[in-house]
């Protein structure tokens, strides 16, 4: 079976500082990695994703994210966040064979709530 | 433009009854899925379907059923059994890689 674990609920920053959302992820099979945000009152949007080849990927909005097989981690940054990036942040895995029968179900972590100060 | 509607976006109702979630896509995807959104919990998965006629059960199935008469369509009805009704629920449909969601629907039971 597959879990998801966002280390971090809640992390506050101040606006043009660095962040790192931190998540880590258990399975026992290949899987496919991805991050959603959430602005309040909405639906889950798509930031990124890994499904394989270069293990830093890069998303919409300045966000990148690294996989790292041997932790199996896929932290996400963002260099230097704005007001704007203040959100909930999931991580999701999906197994690649679940993936083959036309739409894998997505395991969620528990979500990361980011606020940007000014 | 394509994507996924839910509707309506707030809804009311009284203990007792039963309530129906509209979720529509036109992206043609095969797969849909609900999913249930309380605060500090994430998401949980209360059924999916991959093809038209067929569904299955997710992780917190009791009180909810659903019907997947159309590919376009995948609606939910909370139903009386539901002990907890109370919490925003998001619809989503997928590609072979990705799940796209919709708006959402929060649903308040007093």
């Amino acid at each position: 079976a597959q879990s998801v674990t966002q280390l971090d609920s809640q992390v506050p920053v101040f606006e043009e500082a660095p962040v790192e959302l931190r998540c880590n992820y258990s399975s026992s099979v290949s899987v496919y990695l991805f991050w959603y945000v959430q602005y309040p009152n909405q639906g889950l949007q798509l930031l990124l994703k890994y499904l394989s080849g270069s293990t830093l990927v890069k998303g919409i909005n300045g966000f990148e994210a690294e996989f790292n097989k041997s932790q199996t981690s896929f932290h996400l940054r963002k260099p230097s966040v704005h007001i704007s990036d203040t959100a909930e942040y999931f991580c999701a895995v999906s197994d690649r064979l679940g993936i083959y029968n036309q739409g894998g179900k997505l395991i969620f972590g528990q979500g990361t709530e980011l606020s940007v100060k000014p | 433009d394509g994507g996924i509607t839910q509707s309506p976006k707030y809804l009311f109702r009284k203990e007792g009854q039963n309530v129906t979630l509209s979720c529509e896509q036109n992206l043609n995807h095969d797969a849909m899925y609900w999913y249930r959104q309380d605060p500090g919990q994430g998401l949980r998965l209360i059924y999916y379907s991959q093809i038209v006629n067929d569904f299955q059960k997710g992780d917190i199935a009791e009180g909810y059923s659903v019907s997947r008469e159309k590919k376009e369509s995948f609606p939910l009805t909370v139903t009386s059994a539901q002990k907890n009704p109370t919490a925003f629920y998001l619809c989503a449909s997928s590609s072979r890689y990705e799940q796209y969601f919709g708006p959402g629907t929060r649903l308040t039971v007093t």
